[in-house]
């Protein structure tokens, strides 16, 4: 399978825990998004990579959050001291970037819930 | 900061009939984008258009985007239960790269 693959597909924490996710993208695929999507939304904009390089991160994203791309190929999401309004499918996403196409395939997410 | 709205947020038809679902932003788009997402599973693209007035099809489902590249609306012809699932649009959200999803709409089809 060439797909995007999150893992783990599900997570279960304890408020105040620490969490990470991982995402793997399309191997020749230079951007790396992640998005967060709650039950009736359609997915938020977290943060964007290109190659290694963070370019851009949603005000959503509070300083307890904190994604890396090291070597510009897979991509970490850590979510400090937990809170139960961390609870959503985090979602990741990548593209090969041509220009204004864009076509964004994505993984089957992490579901989180924090209790 | 740009916000795309779609409507209807549910639409329950039956087998046959046809489906429409409007998507609408506040400022004008250089692109936009249709995903749909199966109950439990998640986004798959489905278009881009690009241009002004742009119209593409994919067997039943026909796609418009506005003139004034504002709002563009998916169609899908004479609706089966595989339809079935939340379709959302999706617009560059301030940069060619990040995507603004509207909330979509969930289509439900009964047999």
């Amino acid at each position: 399978d060439t797909g995007v693959s999150q893992n783990p597909r599900h997570k279960i924490t304890k408020r105040g825990q620490n969490v990470t996710f991982r995402c793997d993208p399309i191997s020749e695929h230079n951007r790396l998004y992640w998005y967060r999507q709650t039950l009736g939304q359609g997915p938020e904009f977290l943060t964007y990579f290109q190659n290694e390089a963070q370019l851009e991160k949603s005000r959503l994203l509070s300083d307890r959050f904190s994604a890396e791309r090291p070597k510009g190929s897979f991509s970490t999401l850590e979510i400090q001291r937990t809170e139960q309004g961390d609870s959503a499918m985090y979602l990741c996403a990548s593209s090969l970037g041509q220009g204004i196409y864009n076509e964004q395939f994505f993984g089957p997410g992490t579901r989180l819930t924090v209790l | 900061g740009q916000q795309v709205m779609q409507i209807p947020q549910y639409q329950h038809v039956q087998e046959g009939e046809d489906f429409t679902t409007y998507c609408n932003s506040s400022t004008t788009l250089s692109n936009i984008q249709w995903y749909k997402q199966r109950p439990g599973g998640h986004p798959v693209f489905l278009i881009q258009l690009v241009k002004s007035g742009e119209v593409k099809k994919q067997k039943r489902l026909t796609f418009q985007f506005g003139e004034a590249k504002k709002n563009s609306s998916l169609h899908i012809t004479a609706t089966q239960t595989t339809d079935v699932g939340t379709y959302f649009c999706a617009g560059p959200g301030g940069s060619n790269y990040k995507l603004t999803f509207g909330k979509g709409t969930l289509l439900t089809v009964n047999p």
